[in-house]
């Protein structure tokens, strides 16, 4: 079975500046897709960013993008020039290729501080 | 598109009572899923359909919980009878499967609390 890892249960970064957030997972798979969720206090799951797993480039949305290090199952999700609207719970999400089903890690809590 | 749509968004209840929870889909999705989010186990899935049928419900606590999908456009979570520990928020999100991203869209969740 498929488990994913989020190390970090809180972190805090000051306003504009970057911060990255851990994921790593286990697999035997090979074709899989990886998620970051965010989950502001609106409870609101929105999807930030996916990498699928063939693709060696990591993927990228304006000031979101993954370090995806495939040999060692790691996923990290680092913002730049970090807004006050990034404060949410942060998932990593885990999908196996031709599975629709969706394993998420315990979350990360950020807080972006004035 | 509206977007997923759940409703109540928050239920309040009495242990032992019936509870049920409904869901709108995105039009055209094939799949749909129901998740639990609680601070102790995170975000589990209890079941999910595609094309109405039911493909997994390894994730359903106990026959307490059932789910139906009577049609592509609804779907319910029905607890009977309700505890104490099913207070949670149920999310039910949905996706097209065979699309070139597998992404999954969800509602805004209901907050249920059994007292």
């Amino acid at each position: 079975a498929q488990t994913v890892t989020q190390s970090q249960p809180e972190m805090s970064v000051q306003e504009a500046e970057t911060v990255t957030l851990s994921c790593t997972y286990d697999t035997s798979e090979n074709n899989y897709y990886l998620f970051w969720y965010k989950q502001p206090p609106s409870r609101q799951m929105i999807l930030v960013i996916r990498q699928e797993a063939y693709k060696q480039q990591n993927a990228t949305e304006n000031r979101f993008s993954v370090n995806f290090q495939k040999a060692a199952k790691s996923f990290s999700l680092k913002i730049s020039d970090s807004q006050l609207g990034d404060t949410a719970m942060y998932f990593c999400a885990f999908m196996a290729g031709g599975s629709e089903k969706l394993v998420f890690g315990k979350g990360t809590k950020l807080t972006v501080n004035p | 598109d509206a977007g997923v749509i759940q409703s109540p968004r928050h239920e309040v209840t009495e242990m032992g009572q019936e509870v049920t929870l409904r869901c709108k889909p995105i039009s055209g999705h094939n799949s749909l899923f129901w998740y639990r989010q609680t601070m102790m186990r995170g975000l589990e899935l209890l079941i999910y359909f595609n094309n109405n049928v039911p493909i997994d419900d390894s994730g359903m606590p106990e026959d307490r919980f059932s789910a139906k999908m009577p049609n592509a456009s609804f779907s319910t979570l029905k607890i009977q009878p309700s505890e104490p520990r099913d207070s949670a928020v149920y999310f039910c999100a949905s996706m097209y499967q065979g699309a070139q991203y597998n992404e999954q869209f969800f509602g805004p969740g209901t907050r249920l609390t059994v007292l």
